[in-house]
């Protein structure tokens, strides 16, 4: 029934590993988004795909990765993990066009020790 | 790039008070939506509103874009602990493009 789900809900690991973080949407949506929350509850853009074609791409550590297998998945990957990465990631679908809101996933709380 | 500013950050009140949150800009956007984030849990949308001057009302909640398409405000008549969470507005450009988020504000209703 989940809209938005995302994996894993929980995420700790040590500097300089590298981690995935696994979305899929069941909505029909044609674009997806990854945004990052940081400690201030600040949501900020990432990434944003539409037809699995890269649409936005915010200035972004390039050891962010992004993945679209289809237009119901949106994967993250990144590579050498620092401690600025500590934060909450969130995945997000749309339909395409104007005033679409988003539907987001739960979260992904990734913390970098 | 557009801002937005919400004010307050954070408000904490007794049940049954009102409140009003306040999301302003500089920038005309073409809507603006409103989101509710409650802990461990993504942002759920409240309301999109297009229309300059448009209210739009959501049982106790109510909804006002400005008459220039720069500011919005939600006003909660006698609030309820069940209404505490982030509140988030987010404005999408003329052109249409990407959403951008205001700063939140934490509301906390004490019973």
């Amino acid at each position: 029934d989940t809209a938005v789900s995302q994996t894993p809900k929980y995420l700790v690991t040590q500097m300089g590993n590298d981690k995935s973080i696994k979305c899929e949407q069941n909505l029909g949506h044609d674009t997806m988004y990854w945004y990052k929350q940081d400690s201030k509850k600040f949501l900020k853009i990432m990434f944003s795909y539409n037809n699995k074609e890269l649409i936005i791409n915010e200035t972004v550590p390039n050891r962010f990765s992004p993945k679209s297998p289809d237009k119901a998945h949106l994967n993250l990957h990144i590579n050498s993990l620092e401690l600025g990465d500590s934060a909450v990631y969130f995945c997000a679908s749309s339909r395409t066009g104007v005033n679409s809101p988003l539907h987001f996933g739960n979260g992904t709380r990734l913390t970098v020790t | 790039t557009q801002l937005l500013e919400q004010s307050p950050q954070f408000l904490s009140i007794q049940e049954g008070e009102n409140l009003t949150v306040y999301c302003n800009s500089s920038s005309v956007f073409s809507s603006l939506q409103w989101y509710r984030q409650e802990p461990g849990e993504g942002p759920v949308l409240l309301v999109t509103v297009v229309t300059g001057g448009e209210v739009k009302k959501l049982k106790r909640l109510t909804f006002q874009f400005g008459d220039a398409r720069k500011d919005s405000s939600l006003h909660i008549t006698a609030a309820q602990p069940g209404d505490t969470g982030l509140y988030l507005c987010a404005g999408e450009g003329t052109s249409g493009s990407r959403l951008t988020f205001g700063e939140g504000t934490q509301l906390t209703v004490n019973p």
